[in-house]
């Protein structure tokens, strides 16, 4: 058990549709990362927050993409007006303060857009 | 910028050894990850190794660097058909408090292990 939850599990959408995912770390992890998987691929990194503090965003999130993570415990990401494209496992890790700790990942939440 | 690669198949026979590979391309002070990925799961951490160390054993995983040629090794003795899945390489670089520790990932070995 990693500590880190994610709900849905899968969330099958029409093209078009919101969907918004939720990942619940253990309250150790002041540091919390989503990443996007597609089929084939290793993770590529999207966001960070440090506790309630969105430090970093990659330029994979689009301004459809928003994260939130209001009370530095769990954390949400929303994707508006989905598209083919956004069909990819969202990964959450959660990660105590220290840099020599490792990230510990959820089970992830997979997207499939019809 | 941050590159990190990976073959992407392996195969051997159950109790035989396997060894995975993986170069990446940022010499700076960083952490080097080996993660396993089961079919529809998400990633569970098998060992790490920070870039100040050569060679790292915990049970059947040894980890192996070589930082002049920026390689990391990932061997697993007496490998199991449950040890199929897939391996994926990972990188962290902590500069400054810029880069805030985020993974860089290979593309994954897929390794499977025949009775």
């Amino acid at each position: 058990d990693t500590g880190v939850s994610q709900d849905p599990r899968h969330k099958i959408t029409k093209r078009g549709q919101n969907v918004t995912f939720r990942c619940d770390p253990i309250s150790e992890h002041n540091r919390l990362y989503w990443y996007r998987q597609t089929l084939g691929q290793g993770p590529e990194f999207l966001t960070y927050f440090q506790n309630e503090a969105q430090l970093e965003k990659s330029r994979l999130l689009s301004d459809r993409f928003s994260a939130e993570r209001p009370k530095g415990s769990f954390s949400t990401l929303e994707i508006q007006r989905t598209e083919q494209g956004d069909s990819a496992m969202y990964l959450c890790a959660g990660m105590r303060g220290r840099s020599n700790q490792p990230q510990h990942f959820g089970d992830g939440t997979r997207l499939s857009i019809l | 910028g941050e590159d990190v690669e990976q073959s992407l198949f392996l195969s051997v026979r159950e109790g035989d050894s396997s060894v995975i590979n993986c170069t990446y391309t940022d010499s700076s002070s960083t952490y080097l990850y080996w993660y396993k990925q089961e079919p529809g799961a998400g990633l569970q951490l098998l060992t790490y190794i920070f870039s100040n160390m050569d060679m790292k054993q915990d049970q059947r995983l040894t980890v192996l660097l070589n930082k002049k040629d920026k390689h990391l090794s990932l061997r697993i003795a007496d490998t199991q058909t449950g040890d199929s899945a897939i391996y994926f390489c990972a990188e962290s670089i902590y500069a400054g408090g810029t880069s805030y520790g985020k993974l860089t990932f290979g593309q994954g070995t897929i390794l499977t292990v025949h009775p």
